[in-house]
């Protein structure tokens, strides 16, 4: 299994271009999370979905949108860049059911600078 | 989920145990103690997760105070990968899709 992917590993915005992080996951997890890490400081967490055409907003979902379509792939779409917006973006996903164990399993990130 | 208060950083020699703390008084009684690591720029990494019972797997044991009030992660024999920032995190077991809490942990640091 490759586990959780992410695409792109960086990238440089300008203030008010869009952009779409790419999120996918092999291990037919049913729940999936975006996060965001500011420099020195803890993984917020942007949106997160239950399955398949379920999303819901976490602490800081002002400026993105995401959308689930299928189990595996959870993009976060960024509309309008902002410099506030300039941080590492981890997905993970995790199993929840049956009393499971539902350790998150996180991406490599993407490292968005916006300019 | 309960709040958790963790050392800002701390030193280890290699070889050695690696003993972080942490502290959780509000802990409810349906709530575990999970750890995570961040290792320089990757994802998070799951460690080690217990209720009441001490646990121990491959990577570590955890060891939770009869009262659960805190509980210390040991990391057996510190090797220089084991550098990174460890997370103490409560949380409800299977506690829905709300996602994890992030302090800003504990930097770890392994000395050769």
């Amino acid at each position: 299994n490759a586990g959780v992917t992410q695409t792109p590993k960086f990238r440089i915005l300008k203030i008010g271009q869009s952009m779409t992080l790419q999120c996918t996951q092999d291990m037919n997890h049913n729940y999936m999370y975006w996060y965001r890490q500011d420099p020195g400081m803890g993984l917020k967490l942007i949106y997160y979905s239950v399955g398949a055409g379920i999303t819901d907003k976490g602490e800081v979902p002002n400026g993105y949108n995401v959308s689930r379509s299928t189990t595996e792939d959870f993009p976060l779409r960024l509309e309008l860049a902002a410099p506030s917006q300039t941080s590492v973006y981890f997905c993970a996903s995790s199993y929840s059911g049956g009393g499971v164990t539902d350790t998150q399993y996180f991406g490599p990130g993407t490292r968005l600078t916006v300019l | 989920d309960a709040k958790t208060t963790q050392p800002p950083s701390m030193d280890c020699a290699e070889g050695r145990a690696a003993n972080l703390p942490c502290n959780h008084s509000t802990i409810s009684g349906n709530e575990y103690v999970y750890w995570y690591r961040q290792i320089h720029s990757q994802g998070p990494q799951y460690i080690i997760h217990g209720l009441k019972n001490n646990e121990t797997n491959e990577m570590a044991s955890l060891i939770i105070t009869e009262d659960r009030k805190s509980s210390t992660l040991i990391l057996p024999h510190a090797t220089l990968r084991d550098t990174a920032v460890y997370y103490c995190i409560v949380r409800v077991f299977g506690g829905g899709a709300d996602g994890l809490t992030f302090g800003k942990g504990t930097h770890l640091i392994i000395q050769p």
